[in-house]
């Protein structure tokens, strides 16, 4: 099957410009999970969706970060305006399940996009 | 507080020999789960290992093993006969059940050097 998609791969910009990043989870995949992933750190979720439903967002900066997933399928991460420390990698996951059953082994990455801000 | 915590932020070993990666975490949840990525220098976020709460057995895939220690709320990854291709970094997660929202929370991950 294919994986999960995301484009661009890279991005420069400069500070308080804007920004839009996009995910393709892998079919049929009802959650969808945007991270951002500060060098050297773990990855921190940052919106989860269900379908086309938001589940957890507490950790969106919404000042600045939105997110979208309007038909339940693909998704995109805007930024605006982009500050110095919003510099990271960028990665969507889905999971075919939102919950723990059986062996349910989680989560599918893409590559990420990774973004810098000057 | 932390949910996950990773305490050796690097480490070298020898090939071919085994290394131990710490992991322990946080939960009041019964029913969660517990996964172990590697996510080498290209950025790719590779799934190793998943250990369930309720699982009786440590989980095993290939050179891989989860020494789960329930009580100790511990999940240590080994890793046997380390290769160089093993150099990465490696990060410890965990999904709580639905009252937590079902979400994935890593840890701060540990860089394992294979040294040849």
């Amino acid at each position: 099957e294919a994986g999960v998609a995301q484009s661009p791969r890279y991005k420069i910009i400069e500070k308080r410009q804007s920004v839009a990043f996009w995910c393709n989870p892998i079919s049929g995949h009802a959650t969808l999970y945007w991270y951002q992933q500060i060098l050297g750190q773990g990855p921190k979720l940052l919106i989860q969706f269900q379908n086309n439903g938001v589940v957890d967002d507490s950790q969106l900066p919404k000042d600045r970060f939105s997110a979208e997933r309007l038909k339940g399928v693909d998704s995109t991460l805007k930024i605006q305006p982009a500050k110095l420390e919003d510099s990271a990698v960028y990665l969507c996951a889905s999971s075919f399940r939102g919950y723990l059953k059986g062996h349910d082994y989680g989560y599918t990455f893409g590559s990420g996009t990774r973004l810098t801000v000057v | 507080a932390q949910k996950i915590t990773q305490t050796q932020p690097g480490m070298f070993v020898q090939e071919k020999e085994a290394v131990t990666l710490d992991c322990t975490y946080d939960t009041s949840d019964p029913s969660y789960g517990l996964f172990w990525y590697k996510q080498p220098s290209s950025g790719e976020m590779i799934f190793l290992i998943y250990q369930g709460s309720y699982d009786q057995q440590n989980a095993t895939e290939g050179r891989y093993s989860l020494n789960f220690q329930k009580a100790r709320k511990s999940a240590n990854l080994v890793i046997s006969a380390s290769q160089l291709g093993d150099s990465a970094m490696y990060f410890c997660a965990m999904r709580e059940g639905r009252a937590a929202g079902n979400k994935l929370t890593f840890g701060g991950g540990t860089r394992v050097l294979v040294k040849p």
